[in-house]
């Protein structure tokens, strides 16, 4: 069984560029969420997705948006980067919402 | 709105003792979740354990337990017998029942392990 899988794991982006964050999910996982963790805080929650369809979204501008593929992994797209979405970004998958398992998160960093 | 605390940014406990973590939420909310996870270096969140509102049973997980008190809205995490590879940052998550699974964070609570 393979556990959630981010890539890159490092990134480096200029302000007002876009990014484009990738996640496979969990074999057997058909629901996905996307969370900011700035540096030294908790998480925050961007948005989730069940089988395809965004069902849940948390506080962040529509310049942050994401897809689910059929085979249930997630791209998280980020227009218009500014310095303050410079964080690393995690990717949890779960079946129907139970029993999260997160990726080790790709680190952004927006100079 | 909901929101959790963590009111320890740092704990160092002794290798082998016992330490206690501290959380607390607010909610207007019955039914609901509540969550400790463990961030380490490799940035990786591992849950540590799990507790359903609605139950009135603390949780346990070998070394790992909490004194979840309902009416005072607290979720302590104890670790028993310290060690070294419990080094990390450790996260209190609440999870309300209808929220179509966002998980609401606190701040984390840095732990560190004296050999």
């Amino acid at each position: 069984e393979t556990g959630v899988t981010q890539s890159p794991t490092h990134l480096i982006k200029t302000r007002g560029q876009q990014v484009t964050l990738r996640c496979s999910s969990q074999s057997g996982h058909n629901t996905v969420s996307w969370y900011q963790q700035a540096l030294g805080q908790g998480p925050q929650f961007i948005f989730q997705y069940y089988r395809e369809e965004e069902n849940g979204r948390g506080n962040f501008p529509p310049r942050f948006s994401g897809l689910q593929f059929p085979n249930y992994s997630s791209e998280l797209n980020v227009n218009a980067l500014e310095l303050d979405d410079s964080a690393l970004y995690l990717c949890a998958s779960s079946r129907d919402g139970h029993g999260y398992t997160f990726g080790s998160g790709t680190r952004l960093t927006v100079v | 709105a909901q929101t959790v605390t963590q009111s320890q940014p740092e704990m160092s406990v002794q290798e082998a003792e016992t330490v206690t973590l501290s959380c607390t939420y607010d909610t207007s909310e019955s039914d609901y979740y509540l969550f400790w996870y463990k961030q380490p270096p490799s940035r990786q969140m591992i849950l540590v354990i799990r507790q359903e509102a609605y139950k009135q049973q603390n949780a346990t997980e070998n070394r790992f337990s909490v004194n979840f008190q309902k009416a005072a809205k607290s979720f302590s995490l104890k670790i028993s017998d310290s060690q070294l590879g419990d080094a990390a940052m450790y996260f209190c998550a609440y999870l309300p029942e209808d929220s179509n699974y966002q998980l609401i964070w606190g701040a984390g609570t840095k732990l560190i392990i004296k050999p």
